[in-house]
């Protein structure tokens, strides 16, 4: 069974930093990119950073570019995100989810994502 | 940036009802590089449709997707009961990869 879980999350300060981890199983990891999506409460799902499946190709969303890292472990099944410079905007549940078609494509499966909340 | 639009942005619906729901794009998607998500409250989003017409494995065949250029549809022949939720579109051009601000199918 596929299965992607999200861990990490939790209460950070603003202008502090978090480091999410995605746990993948089920599936041959390093055949394929994977992404970070969010959603503040109430709102929709916004992109947030993308890496293909070898780490060669990195993409990220304007909102997070030079305060968000996003990284690799194949030889762990897991996916990284560093966030650094933490603003009260990225409160959000944050979800890792496959990409299917390469580093740009749509996504399939999603974890059950973990909760971030930026406050002072 | 290409920008999705959703319309509306709720639609109150009974059981048995066919819905349509539509994703505008601001610009050109190419080789309908779109995606169709269900979410519902608690829960991640689930894959849909990818390529604008092809149901991810497991979708029941009451939901369709269609469309090319800049307006897609997503219809649900019969609406169940578990349909109730919110439906996002995702377009998967170029980066930024972007999403539709979501459509609420809610029990009228």
């Amino acid at each position: 069974e596929v299965q992607l879980v999200e861990s990490g999350g939790g209460l950070g300060k603003p202008g502090g930093s978090l480091r999410l981890s995605c746990a993948a199983s089920g599936f041959t990891f390093s055949t394929y990119s994977m992404n970070w999506v969010r959603q503040a409460p109430g709102k929709g799902l916004e992109w947030v950073s993308s890496i293909s499946s070898s780490g060669s190709y990195i993409y990220y969303a304007d909102s997070v570019k030079g305060r968000f890292t996003i990284s690799r472990d194949n030889a762990k099944n897991s996916l990284y995100l560093q966030m650094n410079s933490l603003r009260a905007e990225d409160t959000a549940v944050y979800y890792c989810a496959t990409g299917v078609r390469g580093v740009i494509s749509w996504f399939d499966p999603w974890g059950q994502g973990t909760l971030v909340t930026v406050s002072s | 940036e290409i920008v999705l639009t959703q319309s509306p942005g709720t639609l109150s619906l009974s059981p048995g009802e066919r819905v349509t729901l539509s994703c505008r794009a601001s610009q050109s998607v190419s080789s309908s590089y779109l995606a169709w998500y269900q979410q519902k409250p608690g829960q991640a989003p689930r894959l849909l449709i990818y390529g604008a017409s092809s149901r991810a494995t497991g979708i029941p065949d009451r939901f369709s997707g269609s469309g090319s250029g800049t307006d897609f549809t997503l219809t649900i022949s019969r609406l169940e009961p578990e349909d109730f939720a919110v439906y996002y579109c995702q377009q998967y051009v170029r980066s930024p990869l972007t999403f539709g601000g979501g459509t609420k199918v809610e029990i009228k």
